[in-house]
Protein backbone atom coordinates (compact mmCIF):
# COMPACT_ATOMS: atom_id res chain seq x y z
CA UNK A 1 0.00 0.00 0.00
CA UNK A 2 0.99 3.58 -0.10
CA UNK A 3 1.31 5.63 3.18
CA UNK A 4 0.28 9.34 3.07
CA UNK A 5 0.90 11.28 5.56
CA UNK A 6 -0.54 14.72 6.00
CA UNK A 7 1.36 17.16 8.33
CA UNK A 8 0.04 19.11 10.30
CA UNK A 9 -2.72 16.82 12.20
CA UNK A 10 -3.90 20.75 12.66
CA UNK A 11 -3.56 24.21 12.01
CA UNK A 12 -4.92 27.42 13.46
CA UNK A 13 -5.06 30.33 10.99
CA UNK A 14 -6.20 33.94 11.05
CA UNK A 15 -9.05 34.73 8.42
CA UNK A 16 -7.63 36.14 5.80
CA UNK A 17 -4.12 34.74 5.97
CA UNK A 18 -2.45 32.01 4.17
CA UNK A 19 -3.02 28.32 5.26
CA UNK A 20 -0.55 25.46 3.96
CA UNK A 21 -1.41 21.51 4.09
CA UNK A 22 1.46 19.10 3.43
CA UNK A 23 1.22 15.58 2.28
CA UNK A 24 3.83 13.17 1.63
CA UNK A 25 3.78 9.33 -0.17
CA UNK A 26 5.65 6.30 0.67
CA UNK A 27 6.30 5.88 -3.04
CA UNK A 28 5.91 8.23 -6.17
CA UNK A 29 2.49 9.05 -7.49
CA UNK A 30 3.93 10.54 -10.91
CA UNK A 31 3.55 7.93 -13.39
CA UNK A 32 5.78 8.20 -16.38
CA UNK A 33 3.01 6.64 -18.80
CA UNK A 34 0.97 10.11 -18.99
CA UNK A 35 3.14 12.40 -16.80
CA UNK A 36 0.64 13.12 -14.34
CA UNK A 37 0.62 12.82 -10.51
CA UNK A 38 -2.32 10.97 -9.32
CA UNK A 39 -2.92 12.92 -6.04
CA UNK A 40 -6.32 14.75 -5.02
CA UNK A 41 -7.11 16.66 -2.39
CA UNK A 42 -10.79 16.60 -0.48
CA UNK A 43 -12.36 19.10 1.81
CA UNK A 44 -15.00 17.45 4.56
CA UNK A 45 -16.86 19.69 7.13
CA UNK A 46 -19.00 18.01 10.27
CA UNK A 47 -21.83 15.26 8.59
CA UNK A 48 -21.35 16.29 4.99
CA UNK A 49 -19.29 13.14 2.71
CA UNK A 50 -15.61 14.09 1.54
CA UNK A 51 -15.91 16.77 -1.67
CA UNK A 52 -13.64 16.30 -3.79
CA UNK A 53 -11.44 19.97 -4.46
CA UNK A 54 -8.18 19.16 -6.69
CA UNK A 55 -7.34 16.27 -9.04
CA UNK A 56 -4.04 15.87 -10.61
CA UNK A 57 -1.92 17.07 -7.57
CA UNK A 58 -2.96 20.96 -9.04
CA UNK A 59 -5.93 20.76 -10.92
CA UNK A 60 -9.51 22.54 -9.04
CA UNK A 61 -12.97 21.21 -9.21
CA UNK A 62 -15.61 23.17 -11.23
CA UNK A 63 -16.67 25.64 -9.05
CA UNK A 64 -13.90 25.46 -6.61
CA UNK A 65 -12.47 29.06 -4.91
CA UNK A 66 -9.39 29.96 -6.81
CA UNK A 67 -7.72 30.72 -3.08
CA UNK A 68 -7.64 27.09 -3.00
CA UNK A 69 -4.35 25.65 -5.10
CA UNK A 70 -2.35 22.39 -5.53
CA UNK A 71 0.98 21.98 -5.95
CA UNK A 72 3.78 19.53 -5.54
CA UNK A 73 5.24 16.03 -7.69
CA UNK A 74 5.97 12.48 -7.30
CA UNK A 75 6.33 12.08 -3.14
CA UNK A 76 5.65 15.35 -2.01
CA UNK A 77 2.40 17.86 -2.45
CA UNK A 78 0.68 21.04 -0.98
CA UNK A 79 -2.02 22.34 -0.39
CA UNK A 80 -2.80 26.21 0.24
CA UNK A 81 -5.69 28.06 0.81
CA UNK A 82 -4.34 32.11 0.05
CA UNK A 83 -6.88 33.69 2.13
CA UNK A 84 -8.60 31.69 4.67
CA UNK A 85 -12.27 32.03 4.80
CA UNK A 86 -14.41 31.26 7.91
CA UNK A 87 -16.60 28.64 5.20
CA UNK A 88 -13.28 26.79 5.00
CA UNK A 89 -13.15 25.39 8.54
CA UNK A 90 -12.86 21.70 7.91
CA UNK A 91 -10.85 18.56 7.69
CA UNK A 92 -8.39 18.30 4.45
CA UNK A 93 -7.17 15.00 3.35
CA UNK A 94 -5.03 14.10 0.70
CA UNK A 95 -5.37 10.80 -1.75
CA UNK A 96 -3.57 8.98 -4.12
CA UNK A 97 -5.55 7.06 -6.85
CA UNK A 98 -3.16 5.57 -8.85
CA UNK A 99 -5.63 1.96 -10.24
CA UNK A 100 -7.44 0.69 -7.73
CA UNK A 101 -5.62 0.05 -4.37
CA UNK A 102 -6.53 3.50 -3.14
CA UNK A 103 -5.52 5.37 -0.02
CA UNK A 104 -6.04 8.33 1.85
CA UNK A 105 -4.07 10.15 4.81
CA UNK A 106 -5.02 10.71 7.96
CA UNK A 107 -6.26 14.19 7.91
CA UNK A 108 -5.75 17.79 8.27
CA UNK A 109 -7.76 19.82 10.87
CA UNK A 110 -7.98 23.66 9.78
CA UNK A 111 -9.60 25.75 12.35
CA UNK A 112 -9.71 29.62 12.85
CA UNK A 113 -7.20 31.37 15.09
CA UNK B 1 -26.87 14.54 -11.80
CA UNK B 2 -24.90 12.14 -10.57
CA UNK B 3 -26.31 10.83 -6.89
CA UNK B 4 -25.58 8.03 -4.70
CA UNK B 5 -27.64 7.02 -1.43
CA UNK B 6 -26.29 4.16 1.20
CA UNK B 7 -28.59 2.01 2.65
CA UNK B 8 -29.03 -0.92 5.02
CA UNK B 9 -29.15 -1.41 9.08
CA UNK B 10 -28.06 0.83 11.24
CA UNK B 11 -27.38 -1.17 13.99
CA UNK B 12 -25.77 -4.78 13.76
CA UNK B 13 -24.28 -7.08 16.78
CA UNK B 14 -20.89 -8.59 16.92
CA UNK B 15 -20.21 -11.14 14.60
CA UNK B 16 -22.73 -10.56 12.87
CA UNK B 17 -22.87 -9.84 8.66
CA UNK B 18 -23.59 -6.16 7.38
CA UNK B 19 -24.31 -5.61 4.54
CA UNK B 20 -25.45 -2.57 2.64
CA UNK B 21 -26.63 -1.17 -0.86
CA UNK B 22 -25.62 1.82 -2.77
CA UNK B 23 -28.60 2.90 -5.06
CA UNK B 24 -27.10 5.35 -7.80
CA UNK B 25 -28.48 7.69 -10.49
CA UNK B 26 -26.94 9.80 -12.86
CA UNK B 27 -24.26 6.95 -14.33
CA UNK B 28 -24.78 3.19 -15.43
CA UNK B 29 -22.32 0.66 -14.09
CA UNK B 30 -22.91 -1.02 -17.97
CA UNK B 31 -20.90 2.03 -19.32
CA UNK B 32 -16.98 1.18 -19.48
CA UNK B 33 -14.90 3.24 -16.98
CA UNK B 34 -17.43 3.25 -14.78
CA UNK B 35 -16.99 2.32 -11.06
CA UNK B 36 -18.60 2.38 -7.56
CA UNK B 37 -16.69 2.38 -4.45
CA UNK B 38 -17.09 2.02 -0.67
CA UNK B 39 -15.34 3.37 1.65
CA UNK B 40 -15.83 3.70 5.39
CA UNK B 41 -14.83 6.56 8.45
CA UNK B 42 -14.89 5.90 12.03
CA UNK B 43 -16.33 8.69 14.60
CA UNK B 44 -13.33 11.01 14.39
CA UNK B 45 -10.95 9.07 12.04
CA UNK B 46 -9.83 9.07 8.93
CA UNK B 47 -11.42 7.70 5.84
CA UNK B 48 -10.31 4.19 4.83
CA UNK B 49 -11.10 2.68 1.59
CA UNK B 50 -12.76 -0.63 1.38
CA UNK B 51 -13.28 -1.78 -2.21
CA UNK B 52 -14.16 -0.97 -5.87
CA UNK B 53 -15.98 -2.72 -8.46
CA UNK B 54 -16.17 -1.78 -12.07
CA UNK B 55 -18.13 -1.99 -15.38
CA UNK B 56 -16.58 -5.27 -16.04
CA UNK B 57 -17.32 -6.88 -12.74
CA UNK B 58 -13.39 -6.56 -11.99
CA UNK B 59 -13.29 -6.30 -8.28
CA UNK B 60 -10.46 -4.75 -5.66
CA UNK B 61 -10.84 -5.13 -2.12
CA UNK B 62 -8.88 -4.00 0.95
CA UNK B 63 -5.64 -6.16 1.39
CA UNK B 64 -6.28 -6.13 5.26
CA UNK B 65 -10.13 -6.47 5.10
CA UNK B 66 -10.29 -8.63 2.09
CA UNK B 67 -10.85 -11.80 3.39
CA UNK B 68 -14.05 -10.18 5.20
CA UNK B 69 -15.72 -8.07 2.39
CA UNK B 70 -17.55 -8.83 -0.79
CA UNK B 71 -18.61 -6.35 -3.55
CA UNK B 72 -21.46 -7.20 -6.27
CA UNK B 73 -23.51 -5.23 -8.33
CA UNK B 74 -26.92 -5.30 -10.10
CA UNK B 75 -26.22 -3.28 -13.32
CA UNK B 76 -30.13 -3.74 -13.90
CA UNK B 77 -31.32 -2.36 -10.54
CA UNK B 78 -28.57 0.38 -10.64
CA UNK B 79 -27.06 -0.84 -7.20
CA UNK B 80 -23.62 -2.02 -5.40
CA UNK B 81 -23.89 -3.99 -2.62
CA UNK B 82 -20.97 -4.34 0.27
CA UNK B 83 -20.82 -7.59 2.39
CA UNK B 84 -18.41 -7.84 5.15
CA UNK B 85 -18.68 -10.26 7.52
CA UNK B 86 -17.70 -11.18 11.03
CA UNK B 87 -18.57 -7.97 12.45
CA UNK B 88 -17.24 -6.08 15.43
CA UNK B 89 -17.18 -2.67 17.29
CA UNK B 90 -14.32 -1.66 15.53
CA UNK B 91 -16.43 -1.51 12.35
CA UNK B 92 -18.52 1.04 13.88
CA UNK B 93 -18.16 3.94 11.33
CA UNK B 94 -19.91 5.96 8.31
CA UNK B 95 -19.78 4.39 5.06
CA UNK B 96 -19.80 5.89 2.15
CA UNK B 97 -20.23 5.10 -1.82
CA UNK B 98 -18.71 6.97 -4.49
CA UNK B 99 -18.42 7.21 -7.98
CA UNK B 100 -15.09 6.67 -9.95
CA UNK B 101 -14.20 6.64 -13.40
CA UNK B 102 -11.38 5.82 -16.01
CA UNK B 103 -11.16 7.18 -19.16
CA UNK B 104 -8.33 8.04 -21.73
CA UNK B 105 -6.83 10.41 -19.21
CA UNK B 106 -6.30 7.76 -16.90
CA UNK B 107 -8.24 7.17 -13.39
CA UNK B 108 -9.71 9.50 -11.72
CA UNK B 109 -10.28 10.35 -8.23
CA UNK B 110 -13.52 9.44 -6.05
CA UNK B 111 -15.33 12.33 -7.39
CA UNK B 112 -19.50 11.83 -6.12
CA UNK B 113 -20.23 10.49 -2.84
CA UNK B 114 -23.37 9.40 -1.14
CA UNK B 115 -24.17 10.93 2.51
CA UNK B 116 -23.13 7.86 4.12
CA UNK B 117 -24.74 5.45 6.42
CA UNK B 118 -23.30 5.32 10.25
CA UNK B 119 -23.61 1.80 11.22
CA UNK B 120 -22.92 1.33 14.89
CA UNK B 121 -21.66 -2.45 16.29
CA UNK B 122 -22.75 -3.14 19.33
CA UNK B 123 -24.46 -6.49 21.17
Amino acid sequence: DIVMTQSPDSLAVSLGERATINCKSSQSVLYSSNNKNYLAWYQQKPGQPPKLLIQWASTRESGVPDRFSGSGSGTDFTLTISSLQAEDVAVYYCHQYYGSFITFGQGTRLEIK
Amino acid sequence: QITLKESGPTLVKPTQTLTLTCTFSGFSLSTSGVGVGWIRQPPGKALEWLALIYWSDEKHHSPSLRSRLSITKDTSRNQVVLTMTNMDPADTATYYCAHRLRDTGGWHPLDYWGQGILVTVSS
